[in-house]
């Protein structure tokens, strides 16, 4: 079973404010990484889909970079809103079909 | 609307019965998958289907089992060999397995009690 992290678990954040968390990934036999926003009674959704290295995405006030020869990748909200609190996986897809999620990061943006 | 549907939302089950999950998917994916999450932990993959009649086991496919008779459809069984059946379940599909950039479209979930 593939080892993919995420720190940390759980954070809060002050609305206004910026801040961004990390998911960590094997660094071989790289084929994608995945984020995924999951918002309380609703059903994950994608954000970005990353393959390349150094690749950056942007999606509004999120955005994500990638280093996959160290194996990690960063997601970023700038200017944090209320409706930004979720909780974001990534996911890492090796060679063959199927994505290894990490346990999250719960963020919380505070009024 | 196209999409992917679960039921039933809440599921409590004595223990010691089978009990089957429904997965139906509208957006004509190839490709679907069972995941299972539990307090505190990410989404374990439980099955995974490819294309219809063929499925391949996850990380923790122990004491389920699925059936992928149509393109549409994946459900899930949990049989009393699961230990520790009571969690949150997750279907999901994306139009192929194979693809880098396939994401994966999820429905909203089957919370299963086991009492």
């Amino acid at each position: 079973i593939l080892n993919v992290e995420q720190s940390p678990q759980s954070l809060h954040v002050q609305e206004g404010d910026s801040t961004n968390f990390t998911c960590s990934f094997p660094s071989s036999n790289f084929y994608a990484l995945h984020w995924y926003r999951w918002e309380t009674a609703k059903s994950p959704e994608a954000l970005f889909v990353m393959t390349l290295n150094g690749d950056e995405k942007k999606k509004g006030r999120i955005s994500a970079t990638l280093n996959t020869k160290e194996g990690y990748s960063y997601l970023y909200i700038k200017g944090s809103q209320p409706e930004d609190s979720a909780t974001y996986l990534c996911a890492f897809k090796a060679a063959g079909n199927k994505l290894t999620f990490g346990g999250g990061t719960r963020v919380l943006v505070k009024p | 609307d196209g999409g992917i549907t679960q039921s039933p939302k809440y599921l409590f089950r004595k223990e010691g019965q089978n009990v089957t999950l429904s997965c139906e998917q509208n957006l004509n994916h190839d490709a679907m998958y069972w995941y299972r999450q539990d307090p505190g932990q990410g989404l374990r993959l439980i099955y995974y289907s490819q294309i219809v009649n063929d499925f391949q086991k996850g990380d923790i496919a122990e004491g389920y089992s699925v059936s992928r008779e149509k393109k549409e459809s994946f459900p899930l069984t949990v049989t009393s060999a699961q230990k520790n059946p009571t969690a949150f379940y997750l279907c999901a599909s994306s139009i192929s397995g194979a693809g880098v950039l396939n994401e994966q479209f999820f429905g909203p979930g089957t919370r299963l009690t086991v009492l």
